[in-house]
């Protein structure tokens, strides 16, 4: 087993540029979570599905940030225009119901 | 307000020591509590607790479950500089699916 997959593992961007980043849960696990982590706010859950579908998104920073998963395999989180603030490490994590979740390498992305 | 709070926020050991880290959390009715060890990585899965008063053990490392006073902790004996990472603790949310909030976590490190 792979486990759970994320691309890019390093970003750099510019101020304004449009980031994108991907992830590929573990085969089977019908919940995936989108996390963002920093020094100051620890680990901050931004949205999570099940089977796809968007349950909750409340902890979306804002406007600029967007999350799809088109199918059970695949899910991006989009941030665009991007700002300096929003350099962290990203995480994805997949599970099954009622289980523990299992984190991807993650995503460092600078903004600069 | 938090809802999960870890303590002490960090530690500094000498191999060999034990060690013990707190978790309280303010969540009634959840179905379970998390512990994740995080290198300069990753979160990494260490233990699911879900009744209280039994005892989940893993080596060196064990944590118990006081859902009557709100708290778990994470025991680690004989302290090896390989353990020196942040402890992260996670409790579900009810009726949230698979929903987890995440501490701020404990930050241990071991001295040879």
């Amino acid at each position: 087993d792979a486990g759970v997959i994320q691309s890019p593992r390093h970003e750099v961007t510019e101020m304004g540029q449009e980031v994108t980043l991907r992830c590929k849960p573990i085969s089977g696990h019908d919940y995936l979570f989108w996390y963002r982590q920093t020094m100051m706010r620890g680990l901050e859950l931004l949205i999570y599905f099940n089977n796809n579908v968007p349950i909750d998104d409340s902890g979306m920073p804002e406007d600029r940030f967007s999350a799809k998963m088109p199918n059970a395999s695949f899910s991006t989180l989009k941030i665009q225009p991007s700002e300096p603030r929003d350099s962290a490490v990203y995480f994805c994590a997949s599970s099954r119901n009622y289980n523990e979740q299992f984190f991807g390498p993650g995503t460092r992305l600078t903004v600069l | 307000e938090d809802k999960v709070v870890q303590s002490p926020l960090s530690l500094v050991v000498h191999e060999g020591d034990t060690v013990t880290l707190n978790c309280s959390y303010e969540v009634t009715n959840f179905r379970s509590l998390l512990w994740y060890k995080q290198e300069k990585k990753a979160p990494t899965f260490l233990f699911m607790l879900t009744s209280s008063g039994i005892e989940k053990k893993s080596g060196r490392l064990s944590s118990i479950l006081d859902k009557k006073e709100l708290f778990s902790i994470l025991n680690i004996t004989a302290t090896q500089t390989g353990d020196s990472a942040v402890y992260l603790c996670a409790v579900g949310l009810p009726n949230t699916g698979n929903q987890f909030y995440f501490g701020t976590g404990t930050s241990l490190t071991v001295i040879p």
